[in-house]
């Protein structure tokens, strides 16, 4: 069975500090994807980023950056002089391929804050 | 706007009574998806079709829950004799497949919010 874990419910910070936010999987699948989400105030959860397990590489956007590391099975993200726009959910997902139906599970969130 | 869209937004419904919601998904893709979130927690898987078939319903989705997506376009999730456990975020969201990649990222509507008093 896939699961998620996102150790931290909430995280607090000031403007413009840097901030990291941890995903830890379980999979017996040798392939499978990775995702984030954010899901502001509004409520709509947004799509961030797509990881394939067969790709370990570190990816940049902007202020943001992701951490793949199989050896660990995480999947850390992290966001560069956080603005106070950045105050949202952030969900980690798993996606098995085996199961080609693409559901995913995921885990249970991190609130972010970010003060200005 | 070509997003996913659902309707209604907000449902408060008496225990008992049956509710119906609906969700359009971005026109191009096959896959849709219903989820289920309460407070505090991630999305919860409850059913998926690919086209007009429904591939794959979870535990969760007990008898009184239905969905449908007749045409392959748009999709109803439809509980019966609604509980006040049934009271959460009902999350609809499609997906493109292509070829060999079977899982791409998932674009999710605004959610219905049921409220069963």
């Amino acid at each position: 069975a896939q699961k998620v874990t996102q150790a931290q419910t909430e995280i607090s910070v000031v403007e413009k500090e840097d901030v990291t936010l941890d995903c830890v999987y379980e999979t017996r699948d040798t392939t499978y994807y990775l995702f984030w989400y954010k899901q502001p105030p509004s409520g709509e959860l947004v799509f961030l980023i797509r990881r394939n397990s067969f790709d370990e590489q570190n990816e940049i956007s902007g202020r943001y950056s992701w951490n793949f590391q199989k050896s660990t099975s995480s999947f850390n993200f992290t966001i560069t002089a956080s603005q106070v726009v950045d105050s949202a959910v952030y969900f980690c997902a798993l996606s098995e391929a085996n199961t080609n139906a693409g559901k995913s599970t995921f885990g249970d969130g991190t609130t972010l804050t970010v003060k200005p | 706007d070509t997003g996913v869209s659902q309707d209604p937004r907000h449902k408060i419904t008496k225990r008992g009574q049956n509710v119906t919601f609906r969700c359009d998904p971005i026109s191009e893709h096959n896959r849709l998806y219903w989820y289920r979130q309460t407070l505090g927690q991630g999305p919860e898987f409850l059913t998926y079709f690919q086209n007009e078939a429904q591939l794959e319903k979870s535990r969760l989705l007990s008898d009184r829950f239905s969905a449908e997506r007749p045409k392959g376009s748009f999709s109803t999730l439809e509980i019966q004799r609604t509980e006040q456990g049934d009271s959460a975020m009902y999350l609809c969201a499609s997906s493109a497949s292509m070829g060999q990649i079977t899982s791409y990222e998932q674009y999710f509507g605004p959610g219905t919010r049921l409220t069963v008093t």
